[in-house]
């Protein structure tokens, strides 16, 4: 059973400072990974989708790396912004687009 | 319409009623998930379907908890004897046939009292 886990769960950062968020998971055998933003209350937004042939993607300040043999992805945060204040989820996906959540990280940039 | 629309977008009921959730995916989108985001629980997947047909329903928590879609288009996702623990937000995602990216919608916050 595919097992994600998302550290640290909470990060409190200064504003401008570069960040990194963490998402492992157990099973390599993914079809495809995803980074989300969750605001309180709203619903998912879609950040950055990485196919399990691709070893990174980039959306302005935002770059998501895979390492797919090792189980790991990071999602790094440039010049951050108390704007970027959200929950962040990783999401692992199955060829048939089952998606297997982590607990997310809670960011929040302080201005 | 342009995203996945979600029905209602809050909902309280009483411990013991029915609940109907209700899915309206992303024009010809073919598959359509359902998922449960619980305090101190996540994200969980419900069920998913391809076409009208459910191919997996390994999430579903409870036999108070059965899910259809007609037409290959609008979902329901029907909660009998509604429990306190059923209070979560359900999230309803579709992809397109061969798609790459699932779509969220907004989600609906069910609380029962």
């Amino acid at each position: 059973k595919q097992e994600v886990t998302q550290i640290p769960a909470a990060l409190s950062v200064p504003e401008g400072e570069n960040l990194v968020l963490n998402c492992s998971f157990t099973d390599s055998a993914i079809y495809n990974l995803q980074w989300f933003r969750q605001d309180p209350g709203k619903g998912l937004t879609s950040l950055l989708l990485i196919q399990s042939s691709q070893r990174e993607q980039t959306s302005g300040r935002l770059n998501a790396s895979l390492d797919k043999s090792s189980g790991r992805s990071t999602l790094y945060i440039a010049a951050s912004q108390p704007g970027d204040s959200a929950t962040y989820l990783c999401a692992v996906n199955t060829n048939a687009g089952k998606s297997t959540f982590g607990d997310g990280t809670t960011l929040t940039v302080k201005p | 319409g342009a995203g996945v629309s979600q029905s209602p977008s809050n909902k309280v009921t009483e411990k013991g009623k029915d609940v109907e959730l209700r899915c309206d995916p992303i024009s010809g989108h073919t598959a359509l998930y359902w998922y449960r985001q619980s305090l101190g629980q996540g994200l969980e997947f419900l069920i998913y379907f391809q076409g009208n047909s459910a191919p997996d329903k390994s999430g579903l928590p409870s036999d108070r908890f059965s899910a259809e879609r007609t037409g290959g288009s609008v979902s329901t996702l029907t909660i009998q004897r509604t429990q306190q623990e059923d209070s979560a937000v359900y999230l309803c995602a579709s992809r397109s046939y061969g798609g790459t990216e699932a779509f969220f919608g907004q989600g609906t916050r069910l609380t029962v009292v």
